[in-house]
Parts: structure tokens; sequence; C-alpha cells
């Protein structure tokens, strides 16, 4: 069964960087694409940005200068930076299994930024 | 980028009652996708490619539309159902969200 669980901490200052990973369980990053999607208080949701087999990446353009998402293929990992990070990045952090539809997700992390 | 508007933003049915939520693009989109998220857990794939049913969900779901204008339907609403809906379109970067559709029971 395809499992995923995010780590990271959930508190950030603002101007500093998010840092979260995704562990995957029960099937190799280095098959499909492998996503970030948050969602914020309030019920909004934005995808973020996805990480391919291949180690190719697509971002969403409203992120564009600040985030990074990369991997390690040994460890059946994916990351997720988001760099200078203010109140309004405040959210539940998913990571999730596809690259235009998701099908498998992570149980989520809350993050606040908040001095 | 696409904007998807769900309505209604929230709504309430009874056992047995036919449901119906809507999801409007801003554009022309070819499919689209519905999650379900129940308080406290993650969102789920429901339908996919507009009317495909994700496995495990029960066929009293189905999804329709084309173009700008898609729904997905609950024939006979159950306790179960009760959950926020969400639309997502994969047709054009960046790919986004409905903004959600809480359902109730009654």
């Amino acid at each position: 069964e395809v499992q995923l669980q995010e780590s990271g901490p959930g508190l950030v200052k603002p101007s500093q960087s998010l840092s979260l990973t995704c562990s995957v369980t029960g099937y190799s990053i280095t098959s499909n694409y492998w996503g970030w999607i948050r969602k914020f208080p309030g019920n909004k949701m934005e995808w973020m940005g996805y990480i391919s087999y291949s180690g190719s990446t697509s971002y969403n353009p409203s992120l564009k200068s600040r985030i990074s998402i990369t991997r390690d293929t040994s460890k059946n990992q994916f990351f997720l930076q988001l760099n200078s990070v203010t109140t309004e990045d405040t959210a539940t952090y998913y990571c999730a299994r596809g690259g235009r539809v998701f099908d498998y997700w992570g149980q989520g992390v809350m993050v606040t930024v908040s001095s | 980028e696409i904007v998807l508007t769900q309505s209604p933003t929230t709504m309430a049915a009874s056992p047995g009652e036919k449901v119906t939520l809507t999801c409007r693009a801003s554009s022309s989109v070819s499919y689209m996708y519905w999650y379900q998220q129940k308080s406290g857990t993650s969102p789920k794939l429901w339908i996919y490619d507009t009317s495909k049913l994700a496995s495990g969900v029960p066929n009293r779901f189905s999804g329709s539309g084309s173009g700008t204008s898609y729904s997905l339907t609950i024939s006979s609403m159950e306790t179960e159902d009760t959950a926020t809906y969400y639309c997502q379109q994969g047709r054009s970067y960046p790919w986004t969200f409905g903004g959600g559709t809480k359902l109730e029971l009654k």
C-alpha cells in the first residue's frame, strides 16, 4: 500500500525557510510524480509544485522564486523548501502522489509562521 | 490561472435526498477532479476524469460536465457523505482548486 508521511517543524519564524520531508513507503519515487499542496485557514487549497520520476520539477508561478522541491531516491523521500516565509504561508502542508491528479495523500502537517 | 467557483459554499441534505454540487471554471477545462475531505483527515481522490469513481467510492456518487461547468451528484444522501468536497482542474498550469462545498446532514 502506498503511504506518505510529512514531517518537519510546526513553527517557523517570518523571513526564515520552511523545510518539510515527505517519506514514501510502498512505492518508488523514481516512478510517477510527487507533489506538494497546501490548505490555508479558511479552506483555500493551493497546488505548490511537483517533482517527477526523473527529478524534473514544476512549480506554481506564484511561488516560483521561493520554492524548491528536491528528492533523495536512496531514502525514497522528497522535500519542500519555501524561502522567505511570511504569516501568509501559515497552512497545512500535504504531500501527495501525482502530477496532475493526486491519488494518495499524506496526513498533512500544520505549519504556523509566527515570531 | 483558471479560477474554479464551487456552489453552494455550504449545504445541508436529509438522508435519502439527491444532492448536486457544482463547479464552474473561468475557462474551459477538459475534465475535472473531485476530492472528499472529512474533518481532521487528508483529502481523498473521489472522482477523476470528470465521471470516473475512484477506488472504493460508492456508486451513489456520479460526476458529469464539460467545458466550464461540472457537477458531483449523490443520488441518495447518506450520513457518511458529510464532508467538504473540492474540485480541481488539471488542464492548465497552475493546477487550481475550488473553494469547496461543505455538505452537512439535515
